[in-house]
């Protein structure tokens, strides 16, 4: 089985600030790694993901990702934050090998202030 | 916009009501995942179905059930509503070679508020 931790509930950050949300999971097996985003009253939205290859993956919106494998850590970044990034981001994970469910991470609420 | 609708997007039951939530997958997609969010926590798991088949499901009791039909569209019921069930359930579709979402990315609606009263 796997298992997301995020460990920070909620980010504030001021505009054009830079800003690291963190996350890190457990598993027995290899996964694939996601990033959403969830903007009040809506549904989830895909940032980026990572499959295979390159550890650091680009997304949407200016966002990056790196896996750290050693870590079991996929921390989410951005160099420039602005007011409209304000919204709930979400790390996940699935086992690779697996035809099974996507499990979600608590959650971070990021805000930005202006 | 992903091309997932779900509906309705906001209903109001008290206790020990039924629910039916729909569903309408993104064309080509043969993979439906329902999520249960409650205020403030991530997506939880419910069921997915796979060619009209529950392949998979959370830690849910019975009286949370689905369909899929041909057209990959689906429904979720709840029967014996509770306090509890208050949430923002989310369908999710996505492309699958054999049950479970390609690569694992999933194509979100914009999710049915229920409140229970």
């Amino acid at each position: 089985a796997q298992s997301v931790t995020q460990l920070d509930s909620q980010v504030p950050v001021f505009e054009e600030a830079p800003v690291e949300l963190r996350c890190n999971y457990s598993s027995s097996v290899s996964v694939y790694l996601f990033w959403y985003v969830q903007y009040p009253n809506q549904g989830l939205q895909l940032l980026l993901k990572y499959l295979s290859g390159s550890t650091l993956v680009k997304g949407i919106n200016g966002f990056e990702a790196e896996f750290n494998k050693s870590q079991t850590s996929f921390h989410l970044r951005k160099p420039s934050v602005h007011i409209s990034d304000t919204a709930e981001y979400f790390c996940a994970v699935i086992a690779r090998t697996s035809y099974d469910k996507v499990i979600f991470g608590p959650g971070t609420s990021l805000s930005v202030i202006p | 916009e992903t091309g997932v609708t779900q509906s309705p997007t906001h209903l109001i039951k008290t206790r020990g009501q039924q629910v039916t939530l729909r569903c309408s997958s993104q064309s080509g997609h043969n993979t439906v995942s329902w999520y249960q969010q409650a205020l403030g926590q991530g997506p939880q798991f419910i069921f997915q179905y796979y060619r009209e088949e529950e392949n998979g499901r959370g830690n849910f009791p019975p009286r949370f059930s689905g369909l899929q039909f041909p057209n990959y569209s689906s429904e979720l019921n709840v029967n014996a509503l509770e306090l509890d069930d208050s949430a923002l359930y989310l369908c999710a579709s996505s492309t699958s070679r054999s049950g479970g979402p390609k690569n694992g990315e999933l194509f979100f609606g914009e999710g049915s508020r229920l409140t229970v009263l």
